[in-house]
């Protein structure tokens, strides 16, 4: 089946130390998304890749990177988590402004 | 920009009984509108969309309602399941304005289906 799949699904990080979530999809969307969800909160977009352009929403703190290499596979790197960045991670996909597909999501924990 | 409005945030319900979360939008070039069931520790899944040319969606259990003039709309969930327990978020978007992060959250329901 064609879906997005998001690596790891638990992810357990120090305060500070560097980490980086993946996703994939194999559903040949071009729009990539990273969104953060805290706990009862609606998820909140960080940014986007509309085919190869990087999109930045304004409040994205800059310690939050992204990079897609290729079509099916983007990342989210944390320079330096700190406590408040412990949140679900959501990837998601789309095909131009088309209905968005949402991957499974990573919990982030910063100890 | 688009503001959504999202109500009840919590529902409780017996199983059987039916399910009414209501959502209103700011933004008249909206025009696409789907509404995601999140189960606890999983993403998103959209569950039933509806665009702005359509008055009402139904598919089995579970409707759209569309009013244009008010905007509002609103998911109905009937016979409900302890499986239906979820929260669900609406959501809106003007999908022709060619800008892919225009989509915007309301704030979420708690729906508990009491067995």
């Amino acid at each position: 089946d064609a879906m997005v799949i998001q690596n790891p699904r638990y992810q357990v990080t120090q305060f500070g130390k560097p980490v980086t979530l993946s996703c994939s999809q194999t559903l040949n969307h071009n729009v990539m998304y990273w969104y953060q969800q805290k706990s009862s909160q609606a998820p909140k977009l960080l940014f986007h890749y509309y085919d190869k352009d990087f999109n930045n929403e304004a409040d994205t703190p800059d310690n939050f990177q992204s990079r897609r290499p290729n079509t099916s596979f983007c990342f989210l790197d944390i320079r330096s988590p700190g406590l408040g960045d412990a949140a679900m991670y959501l990837c998601a996909t789309s095909r131009s402004t088309g209905t968005r597909v949402f991957g499974p999501g990573t919990r982030l924990t910063v100890l | 920009g688009e503001n959504v409005e999202q109500h009840p945030s919590t529902l409780s319900v017996q199983e059987g009984d039916s399910a009414v979360i209501k959502c209103t939008y700011s933004d008249s070039a909206s025009n696409y509108f789907p509404w995601y069931k999140q189960e606890l520790g999983k993403g998103p899944q959209l569950i039933i969309d509806i665009r702005s040319n359509v008055g009402e969606k139904k598919d089995q259990r579970i409707a759209v309602t569309l009013n244009k003039t008010a905007k509002h709309f609103s998911l109905h969930i009937t016979e409900t399941q302890p499986e239906d327990s979820a929260v669900y978020f609406c959501a809106a978007t003007p999908i022709s304005s060619g800008s892919a992060r225009q989509l915007t959250f309301g704030s979420g329901t708690q729906l508990t289906v009491l067995p």
